[in-house]
């Protein structure tokens, strides 16, 4: 149990589908992040939100939209995704932002067909 | 690129040995820090050295870091299987101070 819990753990969708991918945590932190995992790729950040207010968006495309109501929760919607976009989607939370460790969930499982 | 890299990319050995994994980076950083993902997990932190720390220990992880070489290694003793995992350098050479993430070594510890 890290403290960092993301639903689903799988995920299957057509491109034209839309759908929210979930994360909480337990830890009292207040810095969030959604990072994406490729096969032979570094971990790539794309979202960042520390009190809430959202920090970076590493350029990632308009068709990911994260949304964070409070310091606990974050999400990551998405809207016509490309099959490119398969990967596993981890979020992570630090006491603030800035060079913490950081406490990951394990994962949503993104499979678009 | 200021992304770290993290040689070997996959590492194999027995039971019983020691594993050494090595990250080089390139910007100056405050802290690097090492993280351990099991198969279809997240990653789970494991250590955190600062820039004017040159060794750390915790357990049978010994780190180093070398910033004039920006570089640093990981030192696993008497590995397990349960040591069996990828393994992550990241640094706070990001904006912000957000994470960079090399693409990791995999390690394989056979029983």
């Amino acid at each position: 149990e890290t403290g960092v819990t993301q639903t689903p753990r799988h995920l299957v969708m057509g491109m034209t589908n839309k759908k929210s991918l979930k994360c909480e945590q337990h830890l009292g932190h207040n810095a969030m992040y959604w990072y994406k995992q490729s096969a032979k790729k570094p971990l790539e950040l794309m979202f960042v939100y520390n009190f809430k207010e959202q920090t970076e968006n590493n350029s990632v495309p308009s068709r990911f939209s994260p949304e964070c109501p409070n310091s606990s929760h974050l999400f990551l919607h998405l809207h016509t995704l490309q099959p490119e976009d398969s990967a596993l989607y981890l979020c992570a939370s630090s006491q603030v932002q800035g060079g913490q460790p950081q406490h990951f969930g394990d994962g949503t499982r993104l499979s678009i067909l | 690129s200021q992304q770290g890299e993290e040689d070997p990319q996959a590492l194999s050995i027995q039971e019983g040995e020691n594993a050494t994994m090595n990250c080089s980076y390139k910007t100056s950083i405050n802290n690097l820090q090492w993280y351990r993902q099991n198969s279809g997990r997240g990653l789970v932190h494991l250590i955190l050295i600062r820039s004017n720390e040159r060794e750390k220990h915790s357990g049978r992880l010994r780190v180093t870091l070398d910033t004039s070489k920006k570089s640093s290694s990981l030192l696993i003793t008497a590995s397990r299987a349960a040591d069996t995992a990828s393994y992550f350098c990241a640094t706070d050479g990001g904006s912000q101070g957000n994470l960079i993430f090399g693409k990791g070594t995999k390690l394989s510890v056979k029983p």
